[in-house]
């Protein structure tokens, strides 16, 4: 599976959208890139995921770049409980392997 | 409701006294997995299962077995616990074998065990 680089950590204001980015250099045509976070300790859960297009979901936006060498989460409108650590993953669908996670961005909500 | 449960949540014990943790999911996912979670190492696999009967090693698999009777189970057994197992464990599971929306793993709440 390609390599993902994102931030350490960031910061956003309640109600405020974050954008959160990675960049994936790597990634081979049929990569996925997936979206997951985990919140304090909690199981991780899954966010969004996608190929090519720009997908939307009920919790978020993944926006991907036209040459898919990176792309960026978009929470709309950020809660508290978004406060968690995210992580952008890219593999090959159904490879069976484990999910790299790497070390993820750490994303603060303020009030 | 869809999810996939561990059981127990905590555990202390004592370094080489067998032990389970249990995990069961109710989405008749054909994927299973066992990660463990450790401060500046992130979330490593230990096993991982394709479907009944059928299991293979991750990345850190010494001192820990698996077994997969049945679709719905994927126990993690430490047949001789010690201190370096001390750890957060997480169970996942997926549909696989179809389109990118079966690949999406869900993940249990953990189990947070500890060998002294």
């Amino acid at each position: 599976d390609a390599k993902t680089t994102q931030p350490t950590s960031m910061d956003c204001a309640e109600g405020r959208a974050a954008n959160l980015p990675c960049n994936h250099s790597t990634i081979s045509g049929n990569e996925y890139v997936y979206w997951y976070r985990q919140i304090h300790s909690q199981g991780p859960q899954y966010i969004i995921h996608g190929l090519k297009n720009n997908e939307t979901n009920e919790m978020a936006s993944l926006i991907i770049t036209e040459d898919r060498k990176s792309s960026t989460l978009i929470l709309p409108h950020a809660t508290l409980r978004d406060t968690a650590v995210y992580y952008c993953i890219v593999r090959v669908l159904n490879s069976g392997y484990a999910l790299n996670f790497g070390k993820g961005t750490s994303l603060l909500v303020t009030p | 409701e869809a999810q996939v449960t561990q059981n127990p949540r905590y555990l202390i014990t004592v370094t080489g006294k067998k032990l389970t943790v249990t995990c069961s999911q109710n989405m008749n996912h054909e994927y299973m997995s066992w990660y463990r979670q450790d401060p500046g190492l992130g979330l490593r696999q230990i096993y991982y299962s394709m479907n009944v009967e059928v299991t293979d090693k991750g990345d850190v698999p010494e001192g820990y077995k698996v077994s997969r009777k049945e679709k719905r189970n994927f126990p993690l057994i430490l047949e001789s616990p010690s201190p370096n197992q001390t750890s957060l464990y997480f169970c996942a599971s997926s549909l696989a074998g179809g389109g990118a929306s079966t690949d999406t793993q869900y993940f249990g709440p953990g189990t947070r065990l500890t060998v002294l």
